[in-house]
């Protein structure tokens, strides 16, 4: 178990409004993932880090940006929410020990409606 | 761009039945993922594949890296079974896996 945590797991808000999603893990894997699942497509990478204070985007990163100031946790923030962004948002980590990727560990998920 | 498929995309069958589920992919890879995820519920990764086949408990998975093709076996299925089984994949030299949409599948008692 990689002791990984998503807060908050549900939440409403409205159009407009910032919105921050928060990923904690208890151990020090340094690669972190954020992906959005929505009806009809797969999981979809939205960012991605692989330290503190370095991160990429993935194919959805329009709307998103993510911050990664320790380890144990990688934030999602929308900046301004649009009801295209209400989704389930999973985070995840890559329990690798090197170079090489490892088996993969997925939060709880995060449902988040934006009205 | 990596292009998965999984099939079937729904599949219901009796307890006790041999279940397949399989995925296909368009380019090189460096590792297969089986991931399972229960109905309102988190996603459990069940085995990571780069060559060959492994097995855990009632569960087999297959890649065969020639054919851009794997497959996933469950023996004697169980109601616990029935989840949404996803497919994904990552490309030499990237970090970014793609994924399949799933296979919903539905295992009556």
């Amino acid at each position: 178990d990689a002791g990984i945590t998503q807060s908050p797991r549900h939440k409403v808000t409205e159009t407009g409004t910032p919105v921050t999603l928060r990923c904690h893990q208890t151990e020090n894997h340094r690669y972190m993932y954020w992906y959005r699942q929505d009806p009809g497509h797969g999981l979809r990478l939205i960012h991605y880090s692989y330290g503190v204070k370095d991160t990429d985007k993935g194919e959805v990163s329009d709307g998103y940006s993510v911050s990664r100031s320790k380890t144990e946790d990688f934030l999602l923030t929308l900046e301004s929410a649009t009801s295209s962004q209400t989704s389930v948002y999973f985070c995840a980590i890559d329990m690798r020990g090197g170079a090489i990727p490892g088996e993969l560990f997925f939060g709880e998920g995060s449902r988040l409606t934006v009205l | 761009k990596n292009e998965v498929e999984q099939s079937p995309q729904n599949l219901t069958a009796q307890e006790g039945e041999f279940i397949t589920i399989n995925c296909s992919y368009s380019v090189g890879i460096s590792a297969l993922h089986w991931l399972q995820q229960h109905p309102g519920g988190g996603i459990v990764s069940l085995f990571m594949l780069s060559s060959g086949k492994k097995k855990h408990g009632r569960l087999i998975a297959t890649i065969n890296i020639q054919e851009k093709h794997s497959s996933l076996h469950i023996t004697a299925s169980h109601p616990r079974d029935s989840a949404v089984y996803i497919c994904a994949v990552r490309e030499f030299g990237n970090e970014k896996l793609t994924f399949g949409t799933g296979t919903r599948l539905t295992i009556i008692p």
